[in-house]
């Protein structure tokens, strides 16, 4: 199946500060989405992004399909943002749903 | 409109038992799919419903089954309970490719 990699696993911020996260895909997909997950387990979608570039507010995502990665990058970090950041993916044989998880980003920002 | 809503939110059961856990998609969404969370194994795809019909299906034995109602409702049935069953299972309903979580409901398997 679809390998799903996520990179870095762990990341400590200070409140204010920028990152990026990414996320490497080993299939072509026609879904990829970005979800934070909340300390109570809320998972929250954040972008839906198969190819191109969105933003919301302090948060972007840029997709490159052709070259199977995915970019969230996170800008003026505030303790609300900690969390763990999940990237999922739906290859393109008519299972969109069917999403396949990386393992996750936790990032923690600090004051 | 109202996001997902997952019922019961906590459970706790016994080895052998049986549990049933319910899902309510938003409003005009057709597609119900169902997810395993486990500390080892991380979110797992179980099974998608679409229009009262299993659409696609995960890597997981028997015992998990579900359905969906005309209603778009869903509910997914593990059977024979084992320890290893404790999780965080996520329901999410979805339209044009993006998926809305639900709070989850958290199974104890003791």
């Amino acid at each position: 199946g679809i390998q799903v990699e996520q990179s870095p696993p762990d990341l400590i911020l200070q409140e204010g500060a920028n990152s990026t996260l990414r996320c490497n895909f080993s299939d072509s997909v026609n879904n990829l989405q970005w979800f934070h997950q909340n300390p109570w387990g809320q998972l929250i979608n954040l972008f839906y992004i198969p190819s191109g570039t969105k933003q919301n507010g302090r948060l972007s995502a840029t997709t490159v399909a052709t070259e199977r990665y995915s970019l969230l990058y996170i800008s003026s970090s505030q303790t609300t943002d900690s969390g763990v950041y999940f990237c999922a993916v739906a290859l393109n044989t008519g299972t969109a749903s069917k999403l396949t998880f990386g393992t996750g980003t936790r990032l923690q920002v600090t004051l | 409109k109202a996001g997902v809503t997952q019922t019961p939110r906590y459970l706790i059961k016994t080895r052998g038992q049986q549990v049933t856990l319910s899902c309510s998609p938003i409003s005009g969404h057709r597609s119900v799919s169902w997810y395993q969370q486990t500390p080892g194994q991380g979110l797992q795809f179980l099974f998608e419903y679409f229009s009262e019909t299993q659409r696609n299906k995960g890597n997981f034995p028997g015992r998990f089954s579900g359905r969906q109602f005309s209603n778009s409702r869903s509910e997914m049935n593990v059977s024979t309970l084992e320890l290893g069953d404790s999780a965080l299972y996520l329901c999410a309903s979805s339209t044009r490719g993006t998926q809305y979580f639900g709070p989850g409901t958290r199974l104890l398997v003791l």
